[in-house]
């Protein structure tokens, strides 16, 4: 069974500092994986998506990668603000069609 | 503007009073899907649909309803609300690249 796990759980940071928010997950029979970005009570926005086949991708300030055989993820966020506030989910799509979350990293970036 | 809708955002509702959430996507996705959200135990797939008649169960389906005539909508059905399901729903659309699309949300209390 498929099993995402995050780390860490909760991370309080000040503004501008670069960041690390790590996912690992058990089986590497995945489609893709993907980042999200959700903020208290609301829905979930996408932030990046990498194919199986891909190493990385870049939107602006994020960056994240991935590493199928070793089953591990990373989201990198440049430059921090205050606005990055929120929680950041990881979710590994499965042969079998499934989309796996993990727990959440909840990020609060201090002004 | 490619998006999925949801209707109500917010109910509150007795127990037992069947109600239906409403969801909608334009992208002419064929997969979509129902997810719950709750504290501890992350987002839990409901049902899913991979395309128009064509539905099945996901990890906590008991309880819920759906049907797909048409493409573009994926109704929830609870017949008997009860207060265990209480929680935040999603509905989400798939893209033919495996990039989920999420709604913004159905905020559902039962008494």
């Amino acid at each position: 069974k498929q099993e995402v796990t995050q780390i860490p759980a909760a991370l309080s940071v000040p503004e501008g500092e670069n960041l690390v928010l790590n996912c690992s997950f058990t089986d590497s029979a995945i489609y893709n994986l993907q980042w999200f970005r959700q903020d208290p009570g609301k829905g979930l926005t996408s932030l990046l998506l990498i194919q199986s086949s891909q190493r990385e991708q870049t939107s602006g300030r994020l960056n994240a990668s991935l590493d199928k055989s070793s089953g591990r993820s990373t989201l990198y966020i440049a430059a921090s603000q205050p606005g990055d506030s929120a929680t950041y989910l990881c979710a590994v799509l499965e042969y079998g069609n499934k989309l796996v979350f993990g727990a959440g990293t909840i990020l609060r970036v201090k002004s | 503007e490619a998006q999925v809708t949801q209707n109500p955002r917010y109910l509150i509702t007795v127990t037992g009073k069947k109600l239906t959430v409403t969801c909608s996507q334009n992208m002419n996705h064929e997969y979509m899907s129902w997810y719950r959200q709750d504290p501890g135990l992350g987002l839990r797939q409901i049902y899913y649909s991979m395309n128009v008649e064509v539905t099945d169960k996901g990890d906590v389906p008991e309880g819920y309803k759906v049907s797909r005539k048409e493409k573009r909508n994926f109704p929830l059905i609870l017949e008997s609300p009860s207060p265990n399901q209480t929680s935040l729903y999603f509905c989400a659309s798939r893209s033919f690249s495996y990039e989920q699309y999420f709604g913004p949300g159905t905020r559902l209390t039962v008494t």
